[in-house]
């Protein structure tokens, strides 16, 4: 099945300075990559995805990267403010047949001001 | 739509009792999962259903772990009988497929177990 591996697990910034996450998939087969952020003590909640079809997405301060043949996927976040604190997690799943969304183990990211 | 809903929001309990997380996924959903968050393990998927049908229990820890969807509007997740080890927070999201599907996960709030 699929497994889905994340780096770092830990991100301290200055605040303005550049964050990114990397992530890792095994299931060549998989083709839909979103991205959550869990604030403390809430539900994650989707920021940005993307899919096989495409090698990058922007959305504001945040953009997302995909390279299919080597199966790794990052999440780009540009001039960081605090409220950005939280647990950023990737996740891998496939778009047709059974969608089984496998999360990566989490990424708690901290800018201070 | 309210959201995902999940009871209870907390539980504290001791080793051995019975545990039922409950879940109300969003109306026109097909799709139910329930995961398991530690801070080890980050987020586990325990069970997925499709369509009210268990389509893979594989994260299922054992024996001890069952869940059940009797309805579209209904999903359950009991442990018996429970452990220490068991503590974590246990959600439940649902997701729909379609034409205009975005693949967007929506997760409840989330239930905060405990077991002395």
């Amino acid at each position: 099945g699929e497994n889905v591996e994340q780096h770092p697990s830990t991100l301290s910034v200055q605040e303005g300075d550049s964050a990114v996450i990397k992530c890792t998939y095994s299931d060549s087969a998989s083709n839909y990559f979103p991205w959550y952020k869990q604030e403390l003590g809430k539900r994650p909640q989707l920021i940005i995805d993307i899919r096989s079809n495409v090698g990058e997405k922007k959305d504001q301060r945040i953009a997302v990267t995909l390279n299919k043949t080597a199966k790794h996927f990052s999440l780009h976040i540009t001039e960081t403010q605090p409220e950005d604190s939280a647990v950023y997690f990737c996740a891998a799943s496939r778009e047709t047949g059974f969608q089984k969304l496998v999360f990566g183990t989490g990424t708690r990211l901290l800018v201070s001001p | 739509d309210a959201g995902v809903i999940q009871s209870p929001r907390h539980e504290v309990t001791e080793m051995g009792q019975e545990v039922t997380l409950r879940c109300k996924p969003i109306s026109g959903h097909d799709y139910l999962f329930w995961y398991r968050q530690t801070m080890m393990r980050g987020l586990e998927l325990l069970i997925y259903f499709n369509n009210n049908v268990p389509i893979d229990d594989s994260g299922m820890p054992e024996d001890r772990f069952s869940a059940k969807m009797p309805n579209a509007s209904f999903s359950t997740l009991k442990i018996q009988p429970s452990e220490p080890r068991d503590s974590a927070v246990y959600f439940c999201a649902s997701r729909r497929t379609g034409a205009s599907n975005t693949g967007e996960l929506f997760f409840g709030e989330g239930s905060r177990l405990t077991v002395l």
